[in-house]
């Protein structure tokens, strides 16, 4: 059983520039929630995707955007990227209505 | 809204020794309560959970915690820790079935020879 995958591991980008993550969940889990974590810091929870609908967000811009898929995988896009968009962006799988999160291997974006 | 205060960012334990990292967790009811291990540049395992019931609770890798409401705790501890057990910790807190996870800053644990 793959666990939570997620492309591509690194990912470097200019300012301005817009940038599109892909997740895939662990088997038989149909929600992705997306976190954001800068370096030094915690994971800040940007969204969290349902049924293909955004249940619940975070305190984040318009520019982050997602969408869920039938098969329950999901993208992260940023648009406009600052150079404070850097930071390693983790997806992580569960099943709804249960709390345990498993977390993928995380996609380290640079913005220069 | 429900926080997560780790208060120690840093420490050094020698191969052997024991380990506990603390968690202080801000929330009205009861919280579901979470430890998580990353190693550098990877993403997050978790290290175990506890949701209600036994307020010591086992996890992986011979780690424990005990929830204490009346200090809204939830700290870790290991006995004897390995020199691979070095890696950053991360306590964090769902207030709701399904619900985002909020995470404390972390705490690095270096371990010395």
């Amino acid at each position: 059983d793959a666990g939570v995958t997620q492309s591509p591991t690194h990912l470097i980008k200019t300012r301005g520039q817009q940038v599109t993550l892909r997740c895939s969940p662990k088997s038989g889990h149909d929600t992705v929630s997306w976190y954001q974590q800068a370096l030094g810091q915690g994971p800040q929870f940007i969204f969290q995707y349902y049924e293909e609908e955004e249940r619940q967000r975070g305190n984040f811009p318009d520019r982050f955007s997602g969408h869920q898929f039938p098969n329950y995988s999901s993208e992260l896009n940023v648009n406009a990227l600052l150079l404070g968009d850097s930071a390693l962006y983790l997806c992580a799988s569960s099943s709804a209505g249960l709390n345990e999160q498993f977390f993928g291997p995380g996609t380290r974006l640079t913005v220069l | 809204a429900q926080s997560v205060t780790q208060p120690d960012i840093h420490i050094t334990v020698s191969e052997g020794a024991s380990l506990e990292l603390r968690c202080n967790y801000s929330y009205g009811a009861t919280p579901y309560l979470f430890w998580y291990v990353q190693s550098p540049g990877q993403g997050l395992q978790l290290l175990l959970k506890y949701f209600s019931g036994d307020t010591l609770v086992q996890g992986i890798k011979g780690f424990e915690a005990e929830f204490k409401r009346s200090q809204s705790s939830f700290n870790l501890r290991k006995p004897s820790v390995h020199w691979s057990d070095a890696a950053e910790y991360f306590c964090a807190v769902v207030g709701a079935a399904g619900n985002k996870l909020t995470f404390g800053g972390g705490t690095r644990v270096l371990v010395k020879p």
